[in-house]
């Protein structure tokens, strides 16, 4: 079965500040893709970041960077010098690799406010 | 470039009504579409899924239906809607491929009075 975990429902933290999101998952596949995804105040989801199960290189994109981990089945993402426009809820998600099944499946969601 | 247009923006229906959302994506030819609703303050859970006209896979089992009459178009509805089918519509798009990520059309909120 698959599953994502995003223990932190929200997180509140003084703009300038670093913040990290925890993205635990669970996965019986050897292939797999993991997803971060923004949900503005708006409410339209924004793609943010793919990383494949093959590649554990740290990726860094600006004050974006995210941290995977397979041994710990992990994909964390910080957010470093916090502005109040990072404000959103942020959502993990894994796909497996399998042709023709496009399943997404999402945590529930981290809640971050940027306080000025 | 592609977009994806999803309308309306925001939709409020007595409880027995029928509902018709729709989506349409520009810009790519034979894309995976995707509808998924969003309850309040909580989690995306995919409905419906389709990988060509015709063809739709459905997730849950609910009182909604799905359709995909043109290769880009993917139309949301229910014949008789009940209170619980309020919440966050979103339609997405997606390339064939394992690897392709899931773009999102600004979703549809819907209220059921």
């Amino acid at each position: 079965a698959q599953k994502v975990t995003q223990a932190q429902t929200e997180i509140s933290v003084v703009e300038k500040e670093d913040v990290t999101l925890d993205c635990v998952y669970e996965t019986r596949d050897t292939t797999y893709y993991l997803f971060w995804y923004k949900q503005p105040p708006s409410g339209e989801l924004v793609f943010l970041i793919r990383r494949n199960s093959f590649d554990e290189q740290n990726e860094i994109s600006g004050r974006y960077s995210w941290n995977f981990q397979k041994s710990t089945s992990s994909f964390n993402f910080t957010i470093t010098a916090s502005q109040v426009v990072d404000s959103a809820v942020y959502f993990c998600a894994l796909k497996p690799f399998i042709q023709g099944a496009q399943k997404l499946v999402f945590g529930q969601g981290t809640r971050l406010t940027i306080n000025p | 470039s592609q977009t994806i247009h999803q309308w309306p923006a925001t939709l409020v229906q007595p409880v027995g009504s029928p509902l018709s959302l729709e989506c349409t994506v520009e810009g790519t030819s034979n894309p995976n579409l995707y509808w998924y609703r969003q309850a309040a303050g909580r989690g995306l859970q995919l409905l419906f899924y389709s990988v060509g006209i015709g063809q739709i896979s459905s997730e849950v089992p609910q009182n909604l239906s799905a359709s995909r009459p043109q290769d880009r178009q993917f139309i949301l509805s229910s014949k008789k809607l009940l209170l619980s089918d309020s919440g966050f519509y979103l339609c997405a798009w997606s390339g064939v491929g394992g690897s392709q990520p899931q773009h999102f059309g600004d979703g549809t909120r819907l209220s059921i009075l």
